[in-house]
């Protein structure tokens, strides 16, 4: 059973446009979000979280979007650059205590056109 | 400051064999967890050690296992190799005050043939 659902395997987009990427969950015990970009031969590299009593969390040109009731949370990248090009991972934590596992989805693939 | 480090790059092994990665922490993280990543499929969570001792495991069966040095690197060991254990393997770490802010290592790509 897949807890964390990016549904939409790869995503092309303009460069200068806004990128959407979508991710949904179904277990109501995450506390915290995360984005993560990954790049052929490197591993995941963390770009942005959320906790789960936020709506909203900005840096830069990254948003992250969290919808509790839907259980559902989404990435804009404003404007889009070539370099984004890359698999995004939307991951999850929770449970509490000392153990901070991430549970990760399948990843899209963003694709920015010159 | 040094970033988290994996070796091997690359590991090619037999089934039935025995095979140890190699994971060092980004300098001032005190914990290591250590993810499977098959291809086409986001990390999966193999277990957590924290102060040289396994605190948190996933779905993954005994013949997965590992160590933690005093200097907070890390060992994977995955004994009698099975062909499904083809994967990218990779470490993160992160220090006990940003627990959610895990920071990767490039990952060792494990063929079993």
């Amino acid at each position: 059973d897949q807890q964390v659902k990016q549904n939409s395997p790869s995503l092309s987009v303009q460069e200068g446009r806004i990128s959407i990427l979508n991710c949904d969950y179904t277990n109501s015990m995450f506390d915290y979000f995360l984005w993560y970009k990954k790049y052929p031969a490197e591993g995941p590299t963390f770009l942005i979280s959320i906790s789960s009593i936020k709506d909203k969390n900005e840096d830069g040109r990254f948003t992250v979007f969290l919808n509790k009731s839907a259980k559902h949370l989404s990435l804009h990248i404003v404007p889009s650059q070539p370099g984004d090009s890359a698999v995004y991972f939307c991951a999850a934590s929770g449970g509490g205590g000392s153990n901070y596992k991430l549970t990760f989805g399948k990843g899209t693939l963003l694709t920015v056109n010159p | 400051e040094t970033g988290v480090t994996q070796s091997p790059t690359h590991l090619i092994k037999t089934r039935g064999q025995q095979v140890t990665l190699r994971c060092s922490s980004q300098s001032g993280h005190n914990t290591v967890s250590w993810y499977q990543q098959a291809l086409g499929q986001g990390p999966q969570f193999i277990f957590q050690y924290y102060r040289e001792e396994e605190n948190g495991r996933g779905n993954f069966p005994p013949r997965f296992s590992g160590l933690q040095f005093p200097n907070y690197s890390s060992e994977l060991n995955v004994n009698a190799l099975e062909l499904d254990d083809s994967a990218l393997y990779l470490c993160a770490s992160y220090a006990g005050s940003r627990p959610y802010e895990q920071y990767f290592g490039p990952g060792t790509r494990l063929t079993v043939t």
